[in-house]
């Protein structure tokens, strides 16, 4: 089965540390989203992309920048990381408005 | 605003029971969607149920089953014969024809299942 990737699951770094959360999905969407989940809360939505070449700015203001080159690859990168940034990020991709979430990356700044 | 409202933060339910979670939310539209989706302490996101608002029979999956009440904007999900394995967040997700599928997520409901 088709399904979505998400790498690191773990990441523990220090403040001002430059990172890349790597996210790639198999199923040949063109919709794909970056959401932010503190523990036990709800997700915001911060960034999106309708396809290649294509990315825009969610709900939820974010430090954070996203690059969607390739269909099947949507990194999310923070240029300098702060303790503010410690979160889980969850990605997903969709078709017919069914979200497929990857197993996210949980972030800790320290 | 579209807002989607968890008011039930934690639940519980003994094994074999039935449970149902509650949701409600706020649009305009007249064409949306709505969804469940489970979120087990492993953390990846599945979706459970989905309903399309202009259908006005209740969507069902095996154990899972909804009651959509469109005029009250209320969207439950009842789970029958509740197990082990459905312990887990459970958040109701909105989305609109217009929205490109950008879904808005209640503060989602903790459910227990007690053996």
């Amino acid at each position: 089965e088709a399904d979505i990737y998400q790498t690191p699951r773990y990441l523990v770094i220090g403040t001002g540390k430059k990172i890349t959360l790597e996210c790639s999905q198999t199923m040949g969407h063109d919709k794909m989203y970056w959401y932010q989940q503190d523990p036990g809360m709800e997700l915001h939505l911060i960034h999106y992309s309708y396809g290649v070449n294509s990315t825009e700015k969610g709900d939820l203001s974010s430090e954070s920048t996203v690059s969607r080159i390739r269909t099947e690859h949507f990194p999310l990168t923070l240029e300098s990381a702060r303790p503010s940034h410690t979160s889980q990020y969850l990605c997903a991709s969709s078709e017919y408005g069914k979200l497929f979430f990857g197993s996210g990356t949980q972030l800790s700044v320290l | 605003a579209q807002t989607v409202t968890q008011s039930q933060p934690e639940m519980s339910v003994q094994e074999a029971e039935t449970v149902t979670l509650s949701c409600t939310y706020d649009t305009s539209e007249s064409d949306y969607y709505l969804f469940w989706y489970k979120q087990p302490p492993s953390r990846q996101m599945i979706l459970v149920i989905r309903q399309e608002a202009y259908k006005q029979q209740n969507a069902t999956e095996n154990r899972f089953s909804v009651n959509f009440q469109k005029a009250a904007k209320s969207f439950s999900l009842k789970i029958s014969d509740s197990q082990l394995g459905d312990a887990a967040m459970y958040f109701c997700a909105y989305t609109y024809g217009g929205s490109q599928g950008n879904l808005i997520f209640g503060k989602g409901t903790k459910l227990s299942v007690k053996p």
